[in-house]
């Protein structure tokens, strides 16, 4: 089944570039690529999403590898309230499969 | 905006005992699901639904059901919970797109359960 990878945890200093990767090896042609975000106490919100080519919008942008069997999540510039778990989503068998996430923490 | 509204926030329940938890969403959304998520495990999908009257498995259905009885809410209920079934759960809602993983799902802010 569909199955994605994501590091545990990463660091990163404020204003600085954030790339969170994910590895989806198994995702299917027609399969979108979703990154949401999970504040503490909260659900999960949507971040970011696409099929093939790179995406930006004001939260974020999302390079897609030509394979599509990785992405990037980039956050161009990290502030302290961008410290959360991010979470990549595919699908599978039995609809979305999320990665277990990655803790980002950001220094100020 | 009250978007995915989940009730109660909390619970606390002894085994064996039976409630629902309950899911609203007034954006109109074809599409409701319903995860747990526990520490180490990211998101599991339990069940879902495609809309009004039909529901589906997802990856850990044992021991929950489900109904869509009004396209605004989804009800998640365990009939006889077990220790194994603490957990936060949330609820989401996506609108009907041209393919099922195109469109951005909306979240609840979860309902913490615990089974004694």
């Amino acid at each position: 089944d569909a199955k994605t990878t994501q590091p545990n945890s990463m660091e990163s200093n404020e204003e600085e570039p954030v790339h969170l990767p994910c590895n989806h090896s198994t995702i299917s042609g027609t399969d979108y690529i979703h990154w949401y975000r999970q504040l503490p106490s909260q659900g999960p919100e949507y971040v970011i999403h696409g099929l093939t080519s790179n995406v930006n919008n004001r939260m974020a942008s999302l390079a897609i590898a030509e394979d599509r069997k990785s992405s990037t999540l980039i956050l161009h510039r990290a502030t302290l309230r961008d410290a959360a778990v991010y979470y990549c989503r595919t699908s599978g068998t039995y609809k979305y499969i999320f990665g277990t996430g990655t803790r980002l923490k950001v220094l100020a | 905006n009250a978007g995915v509204t989940q009730t109660p926030k909390f619970r606390v329940l002894k085994t064996g005992q039976s409630m629902t938890l309950l899911c609203a969403q007034d954006m109109n959304h074809e599409y409701m699901y319903w995860y747990r998520q526990d520490p180490g495990m990211g998101l599991r999908l339990i069940h879902y639904s495609v809309g009004e009257g039909t529901t589906a498995k997802g990856e850990v259905p044992d021991g929950y059901n489900v109904s869509r009885l009004k396209k605004q809410n989804f009800l998640l209920g365990l009939e006889s919970a077990a220790p194994s079934q603490t957990s936060v759960y949330f609820c989401a809602s996506s609108p009907l797109g041209q393919a099922l993983s195109n469109q951005p799902q909306h979240f609840g802010d979860g309902t913490r359960l615990s089974i004694l």
